[in-house]
C-alpha cells in the first residue's frame, strides 16, 4: 500500500460538535484528494488539494472545510456535523507527471453522527 | 452529476469463469480507471486507459474503451475467489487538475 494513515478509523459523535479527520502521507505526493462514500453514489470528491495552502472545493464541499500547511498533511474538518455526514471518509493522493496518474487511497475512516 | 454507471450491478460467478463489468459515462475525458475495493478497505487501483486508446491489458484484466459511445469494459478472466470484491470505473473529465468522478460499482461475488 502507498504510505497513506488516515485518523481515526472509526468516529462516533454528535451532531453540532466538530470533527477533523486527517489525512498523512510519506510519498510527498503534490495532490490529495476527499472523498466520501455512500451506498448508491460510489466514491464523492469532497475537497482536493494541489499544494502546501493550495486547496478547492469538489462536488459535495457544503458542511466541510480543508487545511494543508505541510505536504504530507491535509485535514477534513465538519464545523458543525450532521447527521447526513454521517459516512465513510477515504483520503487519496496522486503524484506529479502528466494528468494520466492513479490516485492512491487509504483505508477510511468510518464517521458515524448521531 | 457527471457520475458514470456500471452494470450490472451484483455480479455472482464460479471460480475459472470470466467475469465482465461495463461502465457509461457523460462528458468527454482524460482517461478511465478501474479499481478494486474490497470489504472495509480503500480503493485499490487496477489499469488506467488514456482517451486515444482502445484496449489494454495487464495481467488477468482487460480494459476496453468506445469513447464514441462513452463506454468500458473490464474484463477478468479465470476468476479466483480473491477476486471478489466491489469493482469501479473512475473518469477523470477536468480540464484543470485530475478530478475523478466515480461510477456506483459492481459487486462481484467468485464462489469456490
Amino acid at each position: 500500500d502507498a504510505g497513506i494513515t488516515q485518523s481515526p478509523r472509526h468516529k462516533v459523535t454528535e451532531t453540532g460538535t466538530p470533527v477533523t479527520l486527517r489525512c498523512h502521507q510519506t510519498e510527498n505526493h503534490r495532490y490529495m484528494y476527499w472523498y466520501r462514500q455512500d451506498p448508491g453514489h460510489g466514491l464523492r470528491l469532497i475537497h482536493y488539494s494541489y499544494g502546501v495552502k493550495d486547496t478547492d472545493k469538489g462536488e459535495v464541499s457544503d458542511g466541510y472545510s480543508v487545511s494543508r500547511s505541510k505536504t504530507e498533511d491535509f485535514l477534513l474538518t465538519l464545523e458543525s456535523a450532521t447527521s447526513s455526514q454521517t459516512s465513510v471518509y477515504f483520503c487519496a493522493i496522486s503524484g506529479q507527471g502528466d494528468r494520466n496518474q492513479p490516485q492512491h487511497f487509504g483505508d477510511g475512516t468510518r464517521l458515524s453522527i448521531l | 452529476s457527471q457520475q458514470g454507471e456500471e452494470d450490472p450491478q451484483a455480479l455472482s460467478i464460479q471460480e475459472g469463469e470470466n467475469a465482465t463489468m461495463n461502465c457509461s459515462y457523460k462528458t468527454s475525458i482524460n482517461n478511465l480507471q478501474w479499481y478494486r475495493q474490497n470489504s472495509g478497505r480503500g480503493l485499490v487501483h487496477l489499469i488506467l486507459i488514456r482517451s486515444n486508446e482502445r484496449e489494454k491489458h495487464s495481467g488477468r484484466l482487460r480494459v476496453t474503451l468506445d469513447t464514441s459511445k462513452k463506454s468500458s469494459s473490464l474484463l477478468i478472466t479465470a476468476s479466483r475467489a480473491a477476486d471478489t470484491a466491489s469493482y469501479f470505473c473512475a473518469t477523470d473529465w477536468s480540464t484543470g487538475f485530475q478530478k475523478l468522478v466515480f461510477g456506483t460499482g459492481t459487486r462481484l461475488l467468485v464462489s469456490p
